[in-house]
């Protein structure tokens, strides 16, 4: 069975300082991840995903993330943290079986000025 | 253009109600999605359409019906809530190619409070 741990259910940080989002999974192949990210009281915005190709994924306003099949990990950085970025992120783990995505409990990023 | 809308997005109701969220695409996608997102944030799949037809029915109450139309719409209608049903939820929509479903597209989620 898939599932998802994301290790922080809140990360703060300082504008300008670096992120990091931690997520392991657990799957019996070689599983699709993603990162959503979800502002308040907005819906979900996909970051990036990981589909067996480079294992250095690059997503959107800066974000990326690295596929660690020995660790089982897909950690989210970025290198310099925004005001903007402060919202709740999702490590998704996907089993392709009728296109099911599999949550983590997510991550709350605050970011302080 | 919004690419997956629901209707409403605030829904306040009282218990023994039935209530329907409606959830349109545009993006020519032929998957859509209904999750449930409670109150600690925690987003779980309800059920899954593709192509008109039911693929995915999580352990949800009986209560809970989805119908689909057409690709494009994916209504969720609930009888006789409960409070329990109380939470956010969203509707989304992906596209299969060769059996490999590709990222899904978020609604902007339904707020539901039932009193």
């Amino acid at each position: 069975a898939q599932s998802v741990t994301q290790l922080d259910s809140h990360v703060s940080v300082s504008e300008g300082t670096p992120v990091l989002l931690r997520c392991n999974y657990s799957s019996s192949y070689s599983p699709s991840l993603f990162w959503y990210v979800q502002h308040p009281n907005k819906g979900l915005q996909l970051l990036l995903k990981y589909t067996s190709a480079a294992t250095l994924v690059k997503g959107i306003n800066g974000f990326e993330a690295e596929f660690k099949k020995s660790e089982t990990s897909f950690h989210l950085t970025k290198p310099s943290a925004h005001m903007s970025d402060a919202a709740e992120y999702f490590c998704v783990v996907t089993p392709n079986q009728g296109g099911k995505l599999i949550f983590g409990q997510g991550t709350e990023l605050s970011v302080k000025p | 253009d919004t690419a997956v809308s629901q209707t409403p997005k605030y829904l306040v109701t009282q218990m023994g109600n039935d209530k329907s969220i409606k959830c349109e695409q545009n993006l020519g996608h032929d998957t859509m999605y209904w999750y449930k997102q409670d109150s600690k944030k925690f987003l779980k799949i309800m059920f899954s359409y593709n192509n008109k037809e039911l693929i995915i029915n999580e352990t949800v109450p009986n209560r809970f019906s989805p119908k689909s139309p057409d690709k494009a719409h994916l209504n969720l209608h609930i009888n006789s809530l409960e409070l329990g049903d109380s939470a956010v939820y969203f509707c989304a929509s992906s596209q299969v190619s060769r059996g490999s479903y590709y990222e899904q597209y978020f609604g902007p989620g339904t707020r539901l409070t039932v009193t």
